[in-house]
């Protein structure tokens, strides 16, 4: 089974700064995607960006961007200009690529990260 | 569109009652899924469905927990009886079409407190 490993809990930087959230994760399978969701304080869970396995080029979505090292299957969130909004939990997921409906996600355990004003 | 509605936002009632927790999918979406998040086992599938059919309940933890899609615009889960460890955030949400990366778009959850 698949296992995601966020080994961080907690996290913090100052605003303006730069951070980096790990996860690691586990399979056998050659193509899958990977995602990151952020939880506010609302409990809504958002997407922010998400990464499949066998494109190389690492994702980036405005201040959002990944570190994707597959061999090392290592999908690293890294947010510059830390800003009051970005202070939630994260979450590292993973799926795989199935044309058969195997739709599910594995979440990992989550990382709070908190801004520093 | 509204996004995907889940009703109650809060729910407390009693070991032993019955619960139910509701949820609309985002309008064209043919998968739905139900989570669960507590602090113990962080965020955790129960079940998920294909146009109404449910695929893996694999994660369903036991035959008090029961979940139904009776058609493309509704599906619930009960739990009966509830118990306190059934306490957590019910989240739901929908995708549409199969590969891909077909984003999940979550609820606002449901958060059931058994006293």
């Amino acid at each position: 089974a698949q296992t995601v490993t966020q080994s961080q809990p907690e996290m913090s930087v100052q605003e303006a700064e730069t951070v980096t959230l790990s996860c690691t994760y586990d399979t056998s399978e050659s193509d899958y995607y990977l995602f990151w969701y952020k939880q506010p304080p609302s409990r809504q869970m958002i997407l922010v960006i998400r990464q499949e396995a066998y494109k190389q080029q690492n994702a980036t979505e405005n201040r959002f961007s990944v570190n994707f090292q597959k061999a090392a299957k290592s999908f690293s969130l890294k947010i510059s200009d830390s800003q009051l909004g970005d202070a939630a939990m994260y979450f590292c997921a993973y799926r795989e690529v199935s044309n058969f409906g195997n739709e599910k996600l594995t979440f990992g355990t989550g990382t709070r990260l908190t801004i520093i004003p | 569109d509204a996004g995907v509605i889940q009703s109650p936002r809060h729910e407390v009632t009693e070991m032993g009652q019955e619960v139910t927790l509701r949820c609309k999918p985002i309008s064209g979406h043919d998968y739905l899924f139900w989570y669960r998040q507590t602090m113990m086992r962080g965020l955790e599938l129960l079940i998920y469905f294909n146009n109404n059919v449910p695929i893996d309940d694999s994660g369903m933890p036991e035959d008090r927990f029961s979940a139904k899609m009776p058609n493309a615009s509704f599906s619930n889960l009960k739990i009966q009886p509830s118990e306190p460890r059934d306490s957590a955030v019910y989240f739901c949400a929908s995708s549409y079409g199969t590969g891909g990366y077909n984003e999940q778009f979550f609820g606002p959850g449901t958060r059931l407190t058994v006293l």
